[in-house]
């Protein structure tokens, strides 16, 4: 089974700046089966990215999404007040999992 | 707009079965994979089982392989998951989510919660 790790597990940004967000995976993955999600407190998680770069539907374009083999990275270039959520990398080769998750929080 | 509605969930005790069922709209339910998504409390996130447009395939997490069992019927534009041999660590939020072609899930339901506790 492939495992994601998601680091840092918490990050302490203020509005208007940029957050970083990295997930590594436990052996090389296709870029067409890493996602990313967005989980809010009491909803359920909304699709962001998907194969690594592509932003899903009515995600705005400070969502961004790079990188291949084991090392990839969810961009949010100026931090919004309603962008201050938990994120989640997600593979598929051969079953889902999903990493540990980051939370990002207002500093 | 795409709408999945699970239903089903509640309390239940260790060795007990319960059935979560998840109602789909607003697309062509017999076109897509589906998967099932477990959230523990305060915990992230888990998939669970996944099945094929036509039923004839299906793929579990170990954490749960031989006691669940999902389960489609397109006619109903329905998702089913029957859950036995539930234990204490089985107690999570319950999510159906639509498959796309790369294997992520783009589209959630709001999630059904099943306690298991005696």
């Amino acid at each position: 089974e492939i495992v994601l790790t998601q680091s840092p597990g918490t990050l302490s940004l203020s509005p208007g700046e940029r957050a970083t967000l990295s997930c590594r995976a436990s052996q090389s993955i296709s870029s067409s089966y890493l996602a990313w999600y967005q989980q809010k407190p009491g909803q359920a998680p909304r699709l962001l990215i998907y194969a690594a770069s592509s932003r899903a539907t009515g995600i705005p374009d400070r969502f961004s999404g790079s990188g291949s083999g084991t090392d990839f990275t969810l961009t949010i270039t100026r931090l919004e007040p309603e962008d201050f959520a938990v994120y989640y990398c997600q593979q598929y080769g051969g079953s889902l999992t999903f990493g540990g998750g980051t939370k990002v929080e207002i500093k | 707009e795409v709408q999945l509605v699970e239903s089903g969930g509640g309390l239940v005790q260790p060795g007990g079965s319960l059935r979560l069922s998840c109602a789909a709209s607003g697309f062509t339910f017999s076109s897509y994979w589906m998967s099932w998504v477990r959230q523990a409390p305060g915990k992230g996130l888990e998939w669970v089982a996944n099945i094929k447009q036509d039923g004839s395939e299906k793929y579990y997490a170990d954490s749960v392989k031989g006691r669940f069992t999902a389960s489609r019927d397109n006619a109903k534009n329905s998702l089913y998951l029957q859950m036995n041999s539930l234990r204490a660590e089985d107690t999570a939020v319950y999510y159906c989510a639509r498959e796309r072609g790369s294997h992520c899930l783009d589209s959630w339901g709001q999630g059904t919660l099943v306690t298991v506790s005696s």
